[in-house]
């Protein structure tokens, strides 16, 4: 059964250093996302992305965000500067053209020390 | 008022029991309504959704939604302890909206 990929599972990192998250979408899906998590809280909207550009973002993604989707398979998210709220799950998700079900990965475990 | 409220649990039922989930909402204009399961530091891995208002069934698990209340409901029939979960709904298409989570535990 397709999967969205993320990897790596868990990233620690120093305050102020950058961060990739990569993720593999479903391979014949279009529409891609990333949601965090902060433990203990819901699940949150990050950025939306089709047709190689941002469809949509919420206030969390600021300047310090970035995605990409450098090839015909990876899609990433970039964080510049991680702060110590940056700690949090985050999720890729991808959804096809003709379905409304968007599939997420099993997530990166971010931990900014 | 948040946009989507949903009670957090923990809920805890005998196995076999029937199990009501629910979530309320602000915004009318949401058309599509999911209802995923995540376990505990793992992704959501959804069960099902439904366009507008009505039910559906899959199996053990019947998701409902009344829009003129917006108001939406999961129930898991026959619940088992695989079913131990976080129970989350979401709403939207391209930018979902998650509830809180309401934790299920289903006890033998």
């Amino acid at each position: 059964e397709p999967e969205v990929t993320q990897t790596p599972s868990h990233q620690v990192t120093q305050m102020g250093q950058e961060v990739i998250l990569r993720c593999v979408p479903i391979s014949n899906h279009l529409y891609f996302y990333w949601y965090r998590q902060i433990l203990g809280q819901k699940v949150e909207f990050l950025v939306s992305f089709y047709n190689n550009e941002i469809s949509e973002k919420s206030e969390i993604f600021d300047d310090q965000f970035s995605v990409e989707r450098p090839d015909g398979s990876n899609f990433t998210l970039k964080i510049r500067s991680t702060k110590l709220e940056d700690s949090a799950m985050y999720f890729c998700a991808s959804r096809g053209t003709s379905r409304p079900e968007a599939f997420f990965g099993q997530g990166t475990r971010l931990t900014v020390v | 008022q948040k946009e989507v409220e949903q009670d957090p649990g923990p809920l805890s039922v005998p196995e076999g029991a029937i199990v009501s989930l629910n979530c309320t909402y602000s915004n009318s204009a949401f058309q599509y309504f999911m209802w995923y399961r995540q376990y505990s530091r793992k992704g959501p891995e959804l069960l099902m959704y439904t366009y507008s208002s009505g039910n559906k069934e899959d199996g053990r698990f019947t998701a409902q939604v009344d829009k003129s209340s917006k108001y939406i409901s999961l129930f898991i029939r026959d619940s088992q302890p695989s079913d131990s979960a976080t129970y989350l709904c979401a709403m939207g298409l391209n930018k979902l909206t998650f509830g809180t989570g309401t934790q299920l535990k289903v006890e033998l």
